[in-house]
């Protein structure tokens, strides 16, 4: 079954603004967080990562956190801009038999409105 | 660099017919993976090979067959195609299993009739 979701499928915000795209998870084994952006026609693309002793981890324009205690994991998004439309995946690495997989929630659509 | 490259991009079958949609990298990964994608849901692990010469089932393996041809290569095989099997395919590469970052191929739209 499926151990990540997320909160909305999708998720509208004006060009400018900052986007906050939130996670829920079940699985307290999981060594890293990540977040993975697909735009239309495309395949995903990692965004960022965290590992699951972190509480906070920042890139560029994005901020990811992680509160452990309520299993929840967001993406924020600084100033987003028209070329953030897309879907963005939250995902796991989850031990399945004697490897790690990465294991994907079902996706939010974020739409920059003009 | 191409980085991950699928064939074909879009393809119909008939209830029956068998496929194999073609994958290659150049990154010189040790781990392959192939996704399913259906509206509305994540990507579903089919199969995946850790390292050449290896390949084990993912969440998702009834009906597909898979061959890890070389370092580069690696297949996904239709035997005998089901309307259930119409999505959208995706095949990835990382350093290593597992890891975090994995990249991605722009997918082989697939339709069973």
């Amino acid at each position: 079954g499926e151990s990540v979701g997320l909160h909305l499928p999708t998720l509208s915000v004006q060009e400018g603004d900052n986007s906050i795209i939130n996670c829920a998870y079940s699985n307290s084994a999981s060594d890293y967080f990540i977040w993975y952006k697909q735009e239309s026609g495309k395949g995903p693309q990692f965004i960022i990562d965290i590992r699951s002793n972190m509480d906070k981890r920042q890139g560029q324009r994005v901020t990811v956190l992680l509160n452990k205690t309520v299993k929840h994991l967001s993406l924020q998004i600084a100033a987003t801009q028209p070329g953030d439309s897309a879907v963005y995946f939250c995902a796991e690495n989850l031990s399945s038999g004697s490897a790690r997989q990465l294991t994907f929630g079902s996706g939010t659509q974020l739409t920059v409105l003009p | 660099n191409a980085g991950v490259t699928q064939t074909p991009k879009f393809q119909v079958l008939k209830t029956g017919q068998s496929m194999t949609l073609q994958c290659a990298q150049d990154m010189n990964h040790n781990s392959m993976y192939w996704y399913r994608q259906d509206p509305g849901m994540g990507l579903r692990l089919i199969y995946y090979s850790a390292s050449e010469g290896t390949t084990d089932k993912g969440e998702v393996p009834n009906g597909y067959n898979v061959s890890r041809l070389n370092k580069r290569e690696f297949s996904l095989r239709l035997e005998s195609a089901a309307p259930s099997q119409t999505s959208v395919y995706f095949c990835a590469s990382s350093e290593r299993q597992g890891a975090s970052e994995a990249f991605f191929g722009q997918g082989t739209r697939l339709t069973v009739v």
